[in-house]
Parts: C-alpha cells; structure tokens; sequence
C-alpha cells in the first residue's frame, strides 16, 4: 500500500540557517512526488513536483528536493530560511491507479528570528 | 483570478443536522477533491470526481455523500453529522486527474458538530 512517512512532527530554525525536512515513502511503482506547504489558515500550495528525470528538482521560494530512490526518500531543501517560511509542510506521493494522492502527516517549521 | 472557492468558512452544528459544505472551481477543471486534515493524521482523502457525473471513494468516505452534476461546483453533504466529523475540511481540483499536475486548494472549511 501507498504511504507516506514524515518524522518530524516540528522542526525549529533561526533565519538564515539552512533547512532539511524529511519525506519517506512507500509506492510499488516509480512514484509522483510532490512537496505542499500550508500557511496559517490557508490552503496547500504546490512548493515542487518530481515525475521523472533529473533526481534535483527546483522549485518556487528557493525550495528544491531530491529524490533517492535507493532510501524511498524525497527530502526537501532550502539553503536560507526566512521567517516567512514559517508554515506546515505536507509531502506527497501521486498513486496512478485510482488518482489518488497520499499524504504525509506534515511538519510544522517555526523560524526564530 | 483562478481559484477555489469553499463555504463556509466556519460552521458548527449539531449532530445529525444535515449540512452541505460546497465547492466551486473557475478553472473549467475535470478533477475535484474532497480531504479532511486532522492533527496527526495529514491530508486523508474523502471523495473525488474525474469528471461531471463521476465520483469515486477516497480513504475515509464514510459518513460523507457527494455531487457533481456541473463540472465547476462539487459539493460535500454530510447527512447525519457526528462529532468524529470535526475537521477541518479541503476541496482541490486539478486540470486532468491529479498525476502531472498540481492541485488548486481551497482555503479551508473549519467544521465543529457538537
């Protein structure tokens, strides 16, 4: 079955440092990948998406993730927080068959100025 | 602008009165989705259509009915609302089934049954 693996539940930084939030998933077949953040009383926005091709993806706000195929893992990036990066991060994986999206449990990043 | 439209907001019922969250896209979209988010638990998918008059259970459709007789509004109907239905909920759409491409959330319907 399809899932989707967040560990960290919260994650705290100061401005300016750099940022790793991690992402485990489980899929049987090459998988959809996608990184949604969650602003205080907002919905998701897409930060990036992983189809196939280059493992580095790019995505918008300085963002980027890579995929490992070999760890199942999608972890996302950034080098510099900024205080306005402060939000909850949903990573996801895209299931083909039934269309259906799985997602993490998220982790919430609180930026320290 | 594009967007997703829900209403209400905010509601707070009681349980067994029927209420009916809906959804509207702008995007001529073919996909629309129904999730909850809950503490802990992530995004879980309830219901979503492919297209008008076709509607499919996602992981926690229990409890929850679905419409979709125009392709821009997908409404969500609880008939007999229970408190376990506190959740905050979220209607997507998507432009041709949500592989290769990105989801349009809305902002959010914050439903408390008491």
């Amino acid at each position: 079955a399809q899932s989707v693996t967040q560990p960290d539940i919260h994650i705290t930084v100061s401005e300016g440092a750099s940022l790793e939030l991690r992402c485990n998933y489980s899929y049987g077949a090459t998988p959809y990948l996608f990184w949604y953040v969650q602003s205080p009383g907002q919905g998701l926005q897409l930060l990036l998406k992983y189809f196939s091709g280059d493992t580095l993806v790019q995505g918008i706000k300085g963002f980027e993730a890579e995929f490992k195929r070999s760890q199942s893992s999608f972890n996302l990036r950034k080098p510099s927080v900024h205080w306005s990066d402060a939000a909850e991060y949903f990573c996801a994986v895209g299931a083909f068959a039934g269309n259906q999206f799985y997602f993490g449990t998220g982790t919430s990043l609180t930026v320290i100025p | 602008e594009a967007q997703v439209t829900q209403n209400p907001r905010y509601l707070i019922t009681v349980t067994g009165k029927k209420l009916t969250v809906t959804c509207s896209q702008n995007m001529n979209h073919e996909y629309m989705s129904w999730y909850r988010q809950d503490p802990g638990l992530g995004l879980r998918q309830i219901y979503y259509s492919m297209n008008v008059e076709v509607t499919d259970k996602g992981d926690v459709p229990e409890g929850y009915k679905v419409s979709r007789k125009e392709k821009r509004n997908f409404p969500l109907i609880l008939e007999s609302p229970s408190p376990n239905q506190t959740s905050l909920y979220f209607c997507a759409s998507s432009s041709r089934g949500l592989i290769g491409e990105k989801l349009f959330f809305g902002s959010g319907t914050q439903l408390s049954v008491l």
